[in-house]
């Protein structure tokens, strides 16, 4: 069956440092791979959309690789603050399909 | 340019009742969806819509009903409500053939008694 993991457990780093999370998928063709940040009693904000055929792409402090051998995406985001602090998801567009799958995020904490 | 718009933010049904879920999008997006988030679960896709007139189902549609008779509006109806449905509800609109970023409304959170 299809499946789309992140680290389940809260990511706790200092301020200034890299975080970097995961995004493993199984039994998917993606056509593009999404970030998004969600905050406490939030709607999701997308951050970044990566296609099958980019292996990196950068937004400011935000880098995203996809590797489609290993099924893969690692989202980092340099020189952390604490306002970085939330839960970040990762979402799959199938090439078979026109829908969204996501992940069930991981929480990062940022700590000053 | 309100985005996406979400109504009610909360809502206390009972077992057994029905409600529609609203969701309206100014943005002229083709790509609707309706998602339920659940804790330790992350975003479920429940149904989607890539068109007025065209609706599909994703993941977990038992139980909900969709219809898209504009671009505008992609509401959600939960037939007979059930204790399984308590959930936050996101809808979310994106541009053509819903394969870029997705904008998300509020959310409405739902508890069933």
């Amino acid at each position: 069956s299809q499946k789309i993991e992140q680290n389940s457990e809260a990511l706790n780093i200092q301020e200034g440092k890299t975080a970097t999370l995961t995004c493993n998928y199984t039994n998917y063709s993606p056509a593009y791979l999404q970030w998004y940040r969600q905050d406490p009693g939030r709607g999701p904000v997308f951050l970044l959309l990566i296609r099958e055929n980019e292996k990196e792409k950068r937004k400011e402090r935000l880098k995203v690789t996809f590797d489609t051998t290993l099924k893969q995406s690692l989202f980092h985001i340099t020189a952390s603050q604490p306002a970085d602090s939330a839960t970040y998801l990762c979402a799959l567009m199938d090439t078979g399909r026109r829908a969204l799958t996501f992940g069930s995020g991981t929480r990062l904490q940022v700590q000053p | 340019n309100a985005g996406v718009t979400q109504t009610p933010k909360f809502q206390v049904l009972k077992t057994g009742q029905s409600m529609t879920l609203q969701c309206a999008q100014d943005m002229n997006h083709e790509y609707m969806s309706w998602y339920r988030q659940d804790p330790g679960m992350g975003l479920r896709l429940i149904h989607y819509s890539v068109g007025a007139g065209i609706t599909d189902q994703g993941e977990v549609p038992n139980g909900y009903n969709v219809s898209r008779s504009t671009t505008e509006d992609f509401p959600l109806r939960l037939l007979s409500a059930a204790p399984s449905q308590t959930s936050v509800y996101f809808c979310a609109s994106s541009g053509p053939r819903g394969g870029r970023e997705q904008y998300f409304g509020p959310g409405t959170r739902l508890t069933v008694t």
